[in-house]
């Protein structure tokens, strides 16, 4: 098995840019996907396959990899946005699959 | 509509069972790997097991193996999670959710989710 990690929280003022960071040995060799989640409903997946953004989900969700770290970026964020986010991944597999613990996004 | 509902939740003690479903509409449910995640009061998303489209194959997480068995009726539309030997740990909302790729090559993540149903552990 393995782990991501992310940070519990991040902060920023409306029209600013959000970076969100999920690491994890695993990221090197398989993609990370992100979901957002508010309060309440079921998770939103707004990043596939390190960068891809799913149709519907607003261009100012970007996503990038490095290594064995992957970045959310929400430029211009908006109070709309904030949200929990998770990243996650899995096995080449499919028969592991993990998620981060999360990061609670707050817009001040 | 494309959607995904739960049902089947509820209050159980420790050590009993419960049976969730998972009832698909607006896509063709045959086709999709489809999973079970679950999500622990305050706490973060935690995947519980997955089933291929033909319940080829099946997997769990290490949390629930032995316990928690997967399973689908492709003629029904309709994905199920049996728990037995239930803790208090499992207490969580259980999300349905399909995989998000439908062809090879595979993408193992979640595309659609159902608006999950509550499982409470406690005597």
């Amino acid at each position: 098995s393995y782990e991501l990690t992310q940070p519990p929280s991040v902060s920023v003022s409306p029209g600013q840019t959000a970076r969100i960071t999920c690491s994890g040995d695993a990221l090197s060799k398989q993609y990370a996907y992100w979901y957002q989640q508010k309060a309440g409903q079921a998770p939103v997946v707004v990043i596939y396959k390190d960068s891809e953004r799913p149709s519907g989900i607003p261009e100012r969700f970007s996503g990038s990899s490095s290594g064995t770290t992957v970045t959310l970026t929400i430029s211009g964020v908006q109070a709309e946005d904030e949200a929990d986010y998770y990243c996650q991944s899995a096995d080449s597999s499919g028969s592991y699959r993990v998620f981060g613990g999360g990061t609670k996004l707050t817009v001040l | 509509e494309v959607q995904l509902v739960e049902s089947g939740g509820g209050l159980v003690k420790p050590g009993g069972s419960l049976r969730l479903s998972c009832s698909a509409s607006g896509f063709t449910f045959s086709s999709y790997y489809m999973n079970w995640v679950r999500q622990a009061p305050g706490r973060g998303l935690e995947w519980v097991s997955a089933i291929s489209s033909s319940s080829s194959y099946i997997y769990y997480a290490d949390s629930v193996k032995g316990r928690f068995t997967i399973s689908r009726d492709n003629a029904k539309n309709s994905l199920y999670l049996q728990m037995n030997s239930l803790r208090a740990e499992d207490t969580a909302v259980y999300y349905c959710a399909r995989d998000g790729s439908v062809t090879s090559p595979f993408y193992w993540y979640f595309d659609l989710w159902g608006r999950g149903t509550l499982v409470t552990v406690s005597s």
